[in-house]
């Protein structure tokens, strides 16, 4: 059964760039069928999309974070990665990466991964 | 941007009732475009209906969605001890947007 692994640092300082990786499991990433994605949930709020990608390396972003999100995809390490830049307190959130069916479906969470920024 | 309201933002039921839960969209959600999902303390969430009305894989009929354009329905027609969490409605029909969530909890 396919399964998404998030990893990365738990601590980022303000105006810093938060990086991390999802590592996918029991399936390959370059299915056509699916695409990738990175979703956000502050502590004790709602979701929030971030960006998706395909293997070819197509990308999507949400309008409000899209001039400090990159979202990049490796295949051959059946890996995609999240970088989000300048960072503030407001970036606080538990970060999920996710399998997605076009056009938008999250059918495969990850656990999530909690990271926090601070000085 | 579509923008989606859910109602109540906490609705207290009893294990056996039925539960009714509320999306609206700011506008019309294409091709019914919409998702819902379940989330428990601590989880991630868990896909239960796309398409509007389609249940995912595995999940029980007691959970049914319904509506088209700008105003969807999830319906869980008996609360099991495991249903009380929250749900939040998503579109996909442009970007993607997530409701705020309703929080089902235990009367």
């Amino acid at each position: 059964q396919l399964q998404l692994q998030e990893s990365g640092p738990g601590l980022v300082k303000p105006s810093e760039t938060l990086s991390l990786t999802c590592t996918v499991s029991g399936g390959s990433i370059s299915s056509s069928s699916y695409y990738w994605g990175w979703i956000r949930q502050p502590p004790g709020k709602g979701l929030e999309w971030i960006g998706s990608i395909y293997y070819s390396g197509s990308t999507y972003y949400n309008p409000s974070l899209k001039s400090r999100v990159t979202i990049s995809v490796d295949t051959s390490k059946n890996q995609f990665s999240l970088k989000l830049s300048s960072v503030t307190a407001a970036d606080t959130a538990v970060y999920y990466c996710a399998r997605l069916r076009p056009p938008g479906v999250v059918i495969r969470w990850g656990q999530g991964t909690l990271v926090t920024v601070s000085s | 941007e579509i923008v989606l309201t859910q109602s109540p933002g906490t609705l207290s039921l009893s294990p056996g009732e039925r539960a009714t839960l509320s999306c609206r969209a700011s506008q019309s959600v294409s091709s019914s475009y919409l998702a819902w999902y379940q989330q428990k303390p601590g989880q991630a969430p868990r896909l239960l209906i796309y398409g509007a009305s389609s249940r995912a894989t595995g999940i029980p009929d007691r959970f049914s969605g319904s509506g088209s354009g700008t105003d969807f329905t999830l319906t869980i027609s008996r609360l099991e001890p495991e249903d009380f969490a929250v749900y939040y409605c998503q579109q996909y029909g442009s970007s993607l947007t997530f409701g705020p969530g309703t929080k089902v909890d235990i009367k």
